[in-house]
């Protein structure tokens, strides 16, 4: 598709559970992000990529939450031993580069922890 | 803390008044964005006004920006059932070594028909 795509859409898993978040996107941009976004909330920074590299993990909640990028596309973000807190919708965007550049959305991840 | 907050939280109209949203932030930025977001779905980009810039259009979207109050301001003129969602500005910060953007908390707007 065109745009950024992400799934599972909808994950409930129980609390202790790991869980893998998948984001697809848009073809030849190389920087991508991931954002957390709580029940009414704004948009929490949690990494964003330029290529494979990370250069910025600090909104990273914990060392429960990994992310990585193969390839210069697909990304996935883990978090490991889950938590009710995590509960939240995980958004995925791309931008053609960093820096002064609009980043395109994919609808998220629903992700409950029971 | 929070880059940028917008105000008011919340807005309710009726279809064809127009709405003005105001986003406040704290530290120098390169530009600033504003997105709206539908109910359950993504956000989408809808405009980016740059430090040096004081006003920018598109379409039925007019965006104000003045770095001397660290403010911004969204309007959007004759508005319409289907402009009912979430709007949230977002800032860089300039000379941070990073490119993540900062969210506000977002106003909801409600476009009564």
């Amino acid at each position: 598709g065109a745009g950024v795509s992400q799934s599972p859409s909808n994950k409930v898993t129980e609390k202790g559970k790991d869980v893998e978040l998948r984001c697809d996107p848009i073809s030849g941009h190389t920087a991508l992000y991931w954002y957390r976004q709580s029940l009414g909330q704004g948009l929490e920074f949690l990494i964003y990529f330029q290529g494979n590299s990370a250069p910025d993990k600090s909104g990273l909640p914990s060392d429960r939450f990994s992310a990585e990028r193969t390839g210069g596309s697909v990304s996935t973000l883990t978090i490991q031993r889950t938590q009710q807190e995590d509960s939240a919708v995980y958004l995925c965007a791309s931008s053609l580069s960093v820096g002064n550049q609009p980043q395109h959305f994919g609808d998220g991840t629903r992700l409950s922890i029971l | 803390s929070q880059q940028g907050e917008e105000d008011p939280q919340a807005l309710s109209i009726q279809e064809g008044e127009n709405a003005t949203m105001n986003c406040s932030y704290k530290t120098s930025i390169n530009n600033l964005q504003w997105y709206r977001q539908n109910s359950g779905r993504g956000l989408v980009h809808l405009i980016l006004i740059r430090s040096n810039e004081r006003e920018k259009h598109s379409g039925r979207l007019r965006v104000t920006l003045d770095t001397s109050k660290k403010s911004s301001s969204l309007l959007i003129t004759a508005s319409r059932a289907a402009d009912t969602a979430s709007y949230f500005c977002a800032t860089d910060a300039s000379g941070g070594g990073s490119e993540k953007l900062v969210f506000g908390k977002g106003t909801k707007l409600t476009v009564n028909p």
